[in-house]
């Protein structure tokens, strides 16, 4: 019954590589995010999809790639990876159209490249 | 946009509770106020929020001051799960989160 999942949870690679994390929600939610997290805890948004539509491109590098095929599923392509892509990439998904930015996170996905 | 100040650490006995002070003295009529924490190595996990008036949940009580200015967020009665990152946020688009307060649990 988990609300939001991502897959995998840790994720070692080299540098060049391309990888892209999964993330799932089954809240019915209508919104879904990418957050990055850095060694130093910050935690930044990423992008934002709202009824599979981007709503919110923070400045990433364009080798980072949000796909959200239906509303339920928000996934991350990464490609080229670099070694300040190392982080914690969290997911989220709310429900707009309630007026509020309630957000429920998964458990995040450890991306180390090497 | 809001910028929220918060401390950087506070300390709380175990069973007291716990007062986590947020300052957003250029918050606008539009932007709520949320509270998120992180507790180690998990996502963030949602507390509470507010536009004006007091909140209370399951987890926690929301005091916001008559002029928004701003607000604490009180655990009644703490326990040792509770340590963790606390995130003041004040926005009405997207949520940006800032250094947050480590809080500690003593036992």
């Amino acid at each position: 019954d988990t609300a939001v999942s991502q897959t995998p949870k840790y994720l070692v690679t080299q540098m060049g590589n391309d990888k892209s994390i999964k993330c799932e929600q089954n809240l019915g939610h209508d919104t879904m995010y990418w957050y990055k997290q850095d060694s130093k805890k910050f935690l930044k948004i990423m992008f934002s999809y709202n009824n599979k539509e981007l709503i919110i491109n923070e400045t990433v590098p364009n080798r980072f790639s949000p796909k959200s095929p239906d509303k339920a599923h928000l996934n991350l392509h990464i490609n080229s990876l670099e070694l300040g892509d190392s982080a914690v990439y969290f997911c989220a998904s709310s429900q707009r159209d309630r007026g509020s930015y309630e957000q429920y996170f998964g458990p995040g996905t450890r991306l180390t490249v090497t | 946009d809001a910028k929220t100040t918060q401390p950087t650490s506070m300390d709380c006995a175990e069973g007291r509770a716990a007062n986590l002070p947020c300052n957003h003295s250029t918050i606008s009529g539009n932007e709520y106020v949320y509270w998120y924490r992180q507790i180690h190595s998990q996502g963030p996990q949602y507390i509470i929020h507010g536009l004006k008036n007091n909140e209370t949940n399951e987890m926690a009580s929301l005091i916001i001051t008559e002029d928004r200015k701003s607000s604490t967020l009180i655990l009644p009665h703490a326990t040792l799960r509770d340590t963790a990152v606390y995130y003041c946020i004040a926005r009405d688009d997207k949520i940006i989160f800032g250094k947050g307060t480590r809080l500690h649990i003593l036992p």
